[in-house]
């Protein structure tokens, strides 16, 4: 079966590095993806990576990918306040990958 | 336009009344989703339909009625809800490929804002 999961809170101060974590399950898991949900708001997609890939790097977000040990991994350079929110790795399974499973999110606090 | 639209925002019914949740996108996506989010909690898959066909129903309550009248638009069906049912109601929508081997496309789902249930 499918499971991702996640560490539940972090807390950084302001200019600082963030990292979140995720394992998953799912060898078959094609592309995996990190979304942002700030309060009372919907998700966001920040990035995703192909499982071919080991690394993508997209301004202020790194994500990094062990296929070998389904670790992945969201850094945010330079956090800011703004960045504070919850962060929810998810990985897209079956044929067509319309099936997406969330992990339970990070609570992301930054700190002043 | 990556947009996917919800209204209404917020909704407040009683277990008796009968009302209706919508979304439409106009990327040209032919899947669309209904999520369900309870707080702190990551969203739970309700509903896919894949050109405007129900093509996965997570075994959900049939006091839940999806509907994908066209390719753009996606509508639930709340009838006799439970207080229980109150959370976060969010569409998505994405292309639909088979997942490829080479290419770096993404199969990647968009969200809307939500809707807020509350059932009183």
């Amino acid at each position: 079966g499918e499971d991702v999961e996640q560490s539940l809170f972090l807390s950084v101060r302001e200019g600082d590095s963030s990292v979140i974590n995720c394992t998953y399950t799912d060898s078959s898991s094609t592309y995996l993806y990190w979304y942002k949900q700030e309060p009372g708001a919907g998700l966001q997609l920040l990035t995703y990576i192909f499982s071919n890939m080991d690394m993508k790097q997209d301004q202020r977000l790194t994500v990094l990918l062990n296929k070998k040990d389904k670790h992945l991994s969201l850094r945010i350079a330079d956090t800011q306040t703004g960045d504070s929110a919850i962060y929810f790795c998810a990985e897209s399974i079956g044929n067509y990958g319309q099936n997406f499973v969330f992990g339970p999110g990070t609570r992301l606090s930054v700190l002043p | 336009d990556t947009e996917v639209t919800q209204t209404p925002k917020h909704l407040v019914m009683g277990m008796t009344n009968k009302k209706s949740l919508k979304c439409e996108q106009h990327m040209g996506h032919r899947a669309m989703y209904w999520y369900k989010q309870k707080a702190k909690k990551p969203p739970e898959l309700m509903f896919v339909y894949s050109y405007e066909k129900l093509s996965i129903n997570e075994s959900v309550p049939s006091r839940f009625s999806p509907e994908c009248p066209n390719s753009s638009l996606l509508n639930l069906h709340l009838h006799a809800l439970q207080p229980e049912d109150s959370a976060l109601y969010l569409c998505a929508s994405s292309q639909v490929t088979k997942l490829s081997g080479t290419v770096d496309s993404g199969n990647t789902i968009y969200f809307g804002e939500g809707s807020w249930l509350t059932v009183v």
